[in-house]
């Protein structure tokens, strides 16, 4: 199965920008997903991509991706404190209906 | 506008109960699935079922089983609640061919004592 790695942790200030990384093992990766999950709820779907696009940007979200190294981004603009939250990433391949989570980044936003 | 709904939010049960977690979706989806979270792992995949009557073991299916009767309904059971379950219990749905992911229901805390 796929693996998919995340940093843990992730301070930042209000009005900054985040960033939060996430490898993945498998190339043949077709679809890839970032969730948000708000403290004592289950998991949103934020935004997602596609192997075949290097970027997407939705408002304050941009994706990147790196498929060369294997290395999805998620960038958030503007950092508010609503987005404090676990983001997971996620990868599927597209003959396998199962996603493959990263263990999640806990993002903080500081005044 | 309720899409997966998981029967309750908390739950408290005594060692040795038999429990019952009820996942319920309204998006004719194929494909059910039930994770549980842990501080620090993540999500980890119990069961998963991809057809009425289908079910499959995930990557930790010891100490639970699973019952799908009907395509909207997919109901975890712990046999013999051991304080080693209490966790967060997140079920979720999706479509074979569907590229925006599962939508997950909002979540069973479950505490056994």
């Amino acid at each position: 199965g796929e693996d998919v790695e995340q940093s843990l942790f992730l301070s930042v200030r209000e009005g900054d920008s985040s960033v939060i990384n996430c490898t993945y093992t498998d190339s043949s990766s077709t679809y890839l997903y970032w969730y948000k999950q708000e403290p004592g709820a289950g998991l949103q779907l934020l935004t997602y991509i596609f192997s075949n696009m290097d970027m997407k940007q939705d408002q304050r979200l941009t994706v990147l991706l790196n498929k060369k190294d294997k290395h999805l981004s998620l960038r958030i603009a503007d950092t508010q404190t609503g987005d404090s939250a676990i983001y997971f990433c996620a990868a599927a391949f597209s003959n396998d209906y199962k996603l493959s989570f990263g263990a999640g980044t806990t993002v903080t936003v500081r005044a | 506008d309720v899409k997966v709904t998981q029967s309750s939010r908390y739950l408290v049960k005594r060692t040795g109960e038999k429990v019952f977690l009820e996942c319920v979706q309204d998006m004719d989806h194929e494909n059910m699935f039930w994770y549980r979270q842990d501080p620090g792992l993540g999500l980890r995949l119990i069961y998963f079922s991809y057809d009425v009557k289908m079910k499959e073991k995930g990557d930790i299916p010891e100490g639970y089983s699973v019952s799908r009767e009907k395509k909207e309904r997919f109901s975890l059971i712990l046999e013999s609640a051991s304080t080693n379950q209490t966790s967060m219990y997140l079920c979720a749905s999706s479509s074979p061919g569907q590229f925006y992911g599962y939508t997950f229901g909002s979540g069973t805390r479950l505490t056994v004592v």
